[in-house]
């Protein structure tokens, strides 16, 4: 799976938008990407994910570029509830290991 | 749905006692997969399961570790004999066909004293 890499540390005011981008520049053409977060003393939850395309779902939106090398996951409204630490994972879809592999991630505090 | 269930949620255990942590996946789910986390070295997958088999063991520390998967709806992870080294919290995850995303339990905290 390809590498990813993500700034540790953001913060973002409670009511704007959040924007946690992610460099993945050695992402091969059928692997897509996927983000989930891990609010304390939880388990990681699944947010979004896509292959090219943009995304939208009722949590975030994910916006590839169009050589896919980068990615930004927006949080259209920030609320207290989002502080988690936000991780970008790359994998294939017909990866016979079908693992997910985690970097360190980004850890988003929103503040009031 | 009530999700991937993890028990206990916390365990206090003294060093050379076993441990063992317990999963009860999403119905339908056929992927079931054991993580570990710690702040040294993040999260870093055990084992995961297809259909109740064994598929990749590579990231079991030690043979200390075993991990089965009886049945579609149940596994356990054990550890045998415990050392302080692995406090962890330690997840369970499974996920439906190929392509879809994995669910979380909310993980057992491990202390070994």
């Amino acid at each position: 799976d390809a590498k990813t890499t993500q700034p540790p540390s953001m913060d973002c005011a409670e009511g704007r938008a959040a924007n946690l981008p992610c460099n993945h520049s050695t992402i091969s053409g059928n692997e897509y990407v996927y983000w989930y977060r891990q609010i304390h003393s939880q388990g990681p939850q699944y947010i979004i994910h896509g292959l090219k395309n943009n995304e939208t779902n009722e949590m975030a939106s994910l916006i590839i570029t169009e050589d896919r090398k980068s990615s930004t996951l927006i949080l259209p409204h920030a609320t207290l509830r989002d502080t988690a630490v936000y991780y970008c994972i790359v994998r294939a879809n017909n990866n016979a290991g079908n693992m997910l592999t985690f970097g360190g991630g980004t850890r988003l505090m929103v503040k009031p | 749905d009530a999700g991937v269930i993890q028990s206990p949620r916390h365990e206090v255990t003294e060093m050379g006692q076993e441990v063992t942590l317990r999963c009860k996946p999403i119905s339908g789910h056929d992927y079931l997969f054991w993580y570990r986390q710690t702040m040294m070295r993040g999260l870093e997958l055990l084992i995961y399961f297809n259909n109740n088999v064994p598929i990749d063991d590579s990231g079991m520390p030690e043979d200390r570790f075993s991990a089965k998967m009886p049945n579609a709806s149940f596994s356990t992870l054990k550890i045998q004999p415990s050392e302080p080294r692995d406090s962890a919290v330690y997840f369970c995850a499974s996920k439906g066909s190929r392509g879809s995303p994995l669910h979380f339990g909310n993980g057992t905290r491990l202390t070994v004293t």
